[in-house]
């Protein structure tokens, strides 16, 4: 089972900030919080990932709260081209094989 | 360009036709794995390989076979297709299984049918 829990779907107006919620309360110390998207069908791309600092690459930026039983994933400026499912998983470094459980994701659809 | 491919793209066949999935990635990678995506049920994996004829089971291997003869290449074979192997698959790999290397690529996906 998923060790996540996102809320099924989230609207977002063009050119606002997305910002997409992930539940991990039972994370373990040595585990990443990863975020994926998907595009309608298409392969799943890497967006962020992070252990307990805050993260920001060119695509988003990931808010991870000090308890890490919780993160946010925040698009600053969100266009139509973002509406995707996205995808919040754990994993630990120590896995043996690079396995990523998936959960059913949030449905992000970006309003104009 | 750095890339997964799969090919083919779309594939309708029938019961018991054997088949097999083409994966290639350019990135020198040493992690390939599948997974199949169906409606509900999330992406599910199926084998992996951690490196050249080093492979594993996934979550739902049942019905599938893989090889990694080389390092870029990991074809998925069906042996005997069958109904419930209709699916959305898609090849993935990584450079390492540690560190910030570890984000996977995934390619773009094979829609089979089999009837």
């Amino acid at each position: 089972d998923a060790k996540t829990t996102q809320p099924p779907s989230m609207d977002c107006a063009e050119g606002r900030a997305a910002n997409l919620p992930c539940n991990h309360s039972t994370i373990s110390g040595n585990e990443y919080v990863y975020w994926y998207r998907q595009i309608h069908s298409q392969g799943p791309q890497y967006i962020i990932h992070g252990l307990k600092n805050n993260e920001t690459n060119e695509m988003a930026s990931l808010i991870i709260t000090e308890d890490r039983k919780s993160s946010t994933l925040i698009l600053p400026h969100a266009t139509l081209r973002d509406t995707a499912v996205y995808y919040c998983i754990v994993r630990s470094t120590m896995d043996s094989n690079y396995q990523l459980i998936w959960g059913a994701g949030t449905k992000l659809i970006i309003k104009p | 360009e750095a890339q997964v491919t799969q090919n083919p793209r779309y594939l309708i066949t029938v019961t018991g036709k054997k088949l097999t999935v083409t994966c290639s990635q350019n990135m020198n990678h040493e992690y390939m794995s599948w997974y199949r995506q169906d409606p509900g049920l999330g992406l599910r994996q199926i084998y992996y390989s951690m490196n050249v004829e080093v492979t594993d089971k996934g979550d739902v291997p049942e019905g599938y076979k893989v090889s990694r003869k080389e390092k870029r290449n990991f074809p998925l074979i069906l042996e005997s297709p069958s109904p419930n192997q209709t699916s959305l698959y898609f090849c993935a790999s990584s450079l390492s299984l540690r560190g910030r290397r570890e984000t996977q690529y995934f390619g773009p996906g094979t829609r089979l049918l089999v009837l």
